[in-house]
């Protein structure tokens, strides 16, 4: 089947420190893999994805490269501010079908610190 | 452009009732897709939609139901509702054909 796994945290960093974040995902197919963000009471916004294996997203200094060998999709930050403070969630969509069905991680609370 | 739109943002029902969430796509998007978000499960797919076709269906109960009109704007309904949907019901548009699922600010559901 098809199931994203990702560090459930919550991670507290201090600003300016590196953020890793890490997701790893099984699929039957060849899926395409996304970082999405929720902030305190809002929907969903895409921070980045990727489509294909060593494609590397990224968006307001955070990447993830799509590692189809490890079945990894990492999220990184070299310097956070209080204003990533939010929820992570690690997605893929299994392109079966011509659904574009999301399947998602738990999700990954952060709170950076002054 | 604007953004998904979803009416209304937050419900109070009792167990029993009947419920309507609406979803208004971006302009142009033809597909819709509805998920439920709760602490306990996370974020669930409920159904997808495309041109007026249930294109998927996650696994969730006959209770739950959806359609689309012709206007790409989509409706789900929840029907005899329990404590246990209570939820963020998050709506998300897109193109079609495997592009970006763009998620509107959700309706927020509480069954007393």
């Amino acid at each position: 089947g098809n199931s994203v796994t990702q560090m459930e945290g919550p991670v507290t960093l201090s600003e300016e420190a590196f953020l890793t974040i890490n997701c790893t995902y099984t699929a039957t197919g060849y899926p395409s893999l996304f970082w999405y963000v929720q902030y305190p009471g809002e929907g969903l916004q895409l921070l980045l994805k990727a489509t294909k294996a060593d494609d590397k997203g990224s968006n307001k200094g955070f990447e993830a490269t799509y590692r189809k060998e490890t079945t990894s999709f990492h999220l990184e930050k070299g310097s956070v501010q209080v204003s990533d403070s939010a929820v992570y969630f690690c997605a893929l969509t299994p392109r079966e079908g011509g659904s574009e069905k999301l399947v998602f991680g738990k999700g990954t609370k952060l709170t950076v610190n002054p | 452009k604007a953004g998904v739109t979803q009416t209304p943002r937050y419900l109070i029902k009792t167990r029993g009732q009947q419920v309507t969430l609406s979803c208004s796509p971006i302009s142009g998007h033809r597909s819709v897709s509805w998920y439920q978000q709760t602490p306990g499960q996370g974020l669930q797919f409920l159904f997808e939609y495309f041109s007026e076709t249930q294109r998927n269906k996650g696994n969730f109960p006959g209770r739950f139901s959806g359609r689309q009109f012709s206007n790409s704007r989509s409706e789900m309904n929840v029907s005899t509702l329990e404590l246990g949907d209570s939820a963020l019901y998050l709506c998300a548009s897109s193109l079609g054909g495997v592009n970006t699922q763009y998620f509107g600010p959700g309706t927020r559901l509480t069954v007393l």
